[in-house]
């Protein structure tokens, strides 16, 4: 089944910075990718998502890259507010209907007013 | 937009007892439904596949017996967890995949289970 690593594990930036996290996916059939943001006792939150036609997307702040050849793909943060603070997970999956999808580890963002 | 409805969100049982979570999609029907769980500080990992009308199915090392799932109808599943025990203290999240005017998975709010 598919495999993702996510890193880094821990991130921590100051306000107005801005926070990258990458994650890797193993099986090359997976077609989409979306990133979700996760408070404390909350469900995940999709922030943004791309599918495999696409090799970049940005909603204001946030983009998401996407490396078919790699197996990669990245979640840029421009500008980050305190309010960015959270625990970001990227996750992969074959189409966008049957299968489940397949999370990241995680990462912690924290942003030092 | 789509919207699954989880319920409670926080339960505290006693060891030996049995808890239901519900997951109900608003609006739209959830022929299929995704049950994750959830550890402190680590990821959502699947524990199982409900679909409509049909049997459960179970990522490996998920005993079907102590969590049972139902889903009996295309807007409502149910995750009992059966004859608890601490260590299925957890967070419990359904998602119900993209379909029809449904963009991406929708995700319910989750249920904290400490079992004492």
């Amino acid at each position: 089944g598919e495999n993702v690593e996510q890193h880094p594990s821990t991130l921590s930036v100051q306000e107005g910075d801005s926070a990258v996290i990458k994650c890797t996916y193993s099986d090359s059939a997976s077609n989409y990718f979306p990133w979700y943001k996760q408070e404390l006792g909350k469900g995940p939150q999709l922030i943004i998502d791309i599918r495999s036609n696409v090799g970049e997307k940005k909603d204001q702040r946030i983009a998401v890259t996407l490396n078919k050849t790699a197996k990669h793909f990245s979640l840029h943060i421009t500008e980050t507010q305190p309010e960015d603070s959270a625990v970001y997970f990227c996750a992969a999956s074959m189409d966008t209907g049957r299968r489940a999808l397949t999370f990241g580890s995680g990462t912690r963002l924290q942003v030092q007013p | 937009g789509a919207v699954v409805s989880q319920h409670p969100s926080r339960v505290i049982c006693k060891s030996g007892t049995s808890v239901k979570i519900e997951c109900r999609s608003l609006d739209f029907q959830a022929t299929t439904m995704f049950w994750y769980r959830q550890f402190p500080k680590q990821s959502l990992m699947l524990m199982a596949t409900s679909n409509e009308g049909s049997k459960a199915t179970y990522e490996q090392g998920v005993e079907k017996d102590k969590f049972l799932i139902n889903h009996a109808s295309l807007t409502l599943s149910t995750l009992t967890v059966t004859s608890a025990h601490p260590e299925d203290s957890s967070f419990y999240i359904c998602s119900a995949p993209p379909g029809g005017p449904v963009y991406g998975y929708t995700f319910g709010s989750g249920t904290r289970l400490t079992v004492v």
